[in-house]
Formats: structure tokens, sequence, C-alpha cells
């Protein structure tokens, strides 16, 4: 099983900053099937990117995906007041498919 | 717009039975996979189970296999989760989620889930 682990647990940042979230894998993720959803409070998770790097359906260009191998990032360009919520990545490469326990985005 | 909506959910007895539905509009729901991914009380995510466009393959999570059946109605519209020998473990929000293809465990839409406790 690939274990999926995100860093930092929690990042603390302003409206207007750059968040870096980090998500490393026990085994190579296989044809960077690494995908990134977005939960805030109450809701249920949101498709933000797949295939590493590529952007879902009507998500803003302030998030992009990088990464290969066993290390991938999730980047928001400058942080709006909607993007505060809890990130977490996915992969899909490997049975089973496993997420990330997830990065918590809070305002400063 | 693509729309998923569970009910089923509620309070069960360890060792009893329930059965979510999941009903499915705004897309061509014969087209795409179809899954249920859960969710503990303040924890994170965990893929329980898909079923294919088709209906003819479905695959489950260890956690749940040979308890948990997943289903598929194309001429409701609708996908099932019939849940078995429930389990302290099995408390969990339960999202019905749409495959981006036929099977590629991309989760492209999610419903906003249904509250199953199981609690003695």
């Amino acid at each position: 099983e690939i274990v999926l682990t995100q860093s930092p647990g929690t990042l603390s940042l302003s409206p207007g900053e750059r968040a870096t979230l980090s998500c490393r894998a026990s085994q190579s993720v296989s044809s960077s099937y690494l995908a990134w959803y977005q939960q805030k409070p109450g809701q249920a998770p949101r498709l933000l990117i797949y295939a590493a790097s590529s952007r879902a359906t009507g998500i803003p260009d302030r998030f992009s995906g990088s990464g290969s191998g066993t290390d991938f990032t999730l980047t928001i360009s400058r942080l709006e007041p909607e993007d505060f919520a809890v990130y977490y990545c996915q992969q899909y490469g490997s049975s089973p498919r496993t997420f990330g326990q997830g990065t918590k985005v809070e305002i400063k | 717009q693509v729309q998923l909506v569970e009910s089923g959910g509620g309070v069960v007895q360890p060792g009893r039975s329930l059965r979510l539905s999941c009903a499915a509009s705004g897309f061509n729901f014969s087209g795409n996979g179809m899954h249920w991914v859960r969710q503990a009380p303040g924890k994170g995510l965990e893929w329980v189970a898909v079923i294919s466009y088709d209906g003819s393959n479905k695959y489950y999570g260890d956690s749940v296999k040979g308890r948990f059946t997943i289903s598929r109605d194309i001429s409701k519209n609708t996908l099932y989760l019939q849940m078995n020998s429930l389990r302290a473990e099995d408390t969990a929000v339960y999202y019905c989620a749409k495959d981006r293809g036929r099977i590629s465990y991309i989760f492209d839409s999610w419903g906003q889930g249904t509250l199953v406790t199981v609690t003695s």
C-alpha cells in the first residue's frame, strides 16, 4: 500500500500569501496518478488537480500542481478568503487507492 | 450540472444492515464509474467501493470486502451501497462520487454525504 504523507499538518497564512503544500509517497506513484482535493467544513471534497498538474473543470488558475515519483506539491499562488480549507492528496495509480491525512490551511 | 444526492444513513446497531442510495442527475449515468468514499468523524478520506460504468466490475476496500455490496440501477439513475455486519468502525459520512471516466479513481463530483452511526 502506498502511504501518502502530507506536510505541514497546518499552514497558517494571510490572504494574498502563497501556499505550498507537500505530499510525499512511500513508493513511486505510477504515471503521476496523483490528485488534490479541497474540503471545507461541513462540505464534500472538491476535485482541484488530477494527473499531478491538470486542473479540474472550473478550478481557478491560482491553483497549480507539480511533482512526480514520490514528491508532489500543490501551490496556491495568492490565497483568497474562500481557499482556507483542508486539502487532501490521493494516489490512484496503485491498489489500494489511498489519501493523505490532509493539510489544513488556516487564516493567520 | 451534476447532482448526487445520498440518502439512507442513520443510527444502527452493530451487526445490523443498512442500504445507502445515491440519486444521480445532470450527466450520463451509464457512462461513468461510481464510487463510495467515507470519512469517519474528524478523520480523513477512505475509498470504499467502485462499480464500473456498466455494472460489470466491482471492487472493494479491504476493510469492507465481504460485508458491503455496491450496485447501480441504470433505469433509476441510482447507486446503492448495501452494508451488512456493520461495525463501530464503519461510523462515517458516506459520500457517493462520480468517476471522471469508466474507472479512473478520480472523483470529479461528490454528493453532500449521508451519516452512518453504528452504536449499541
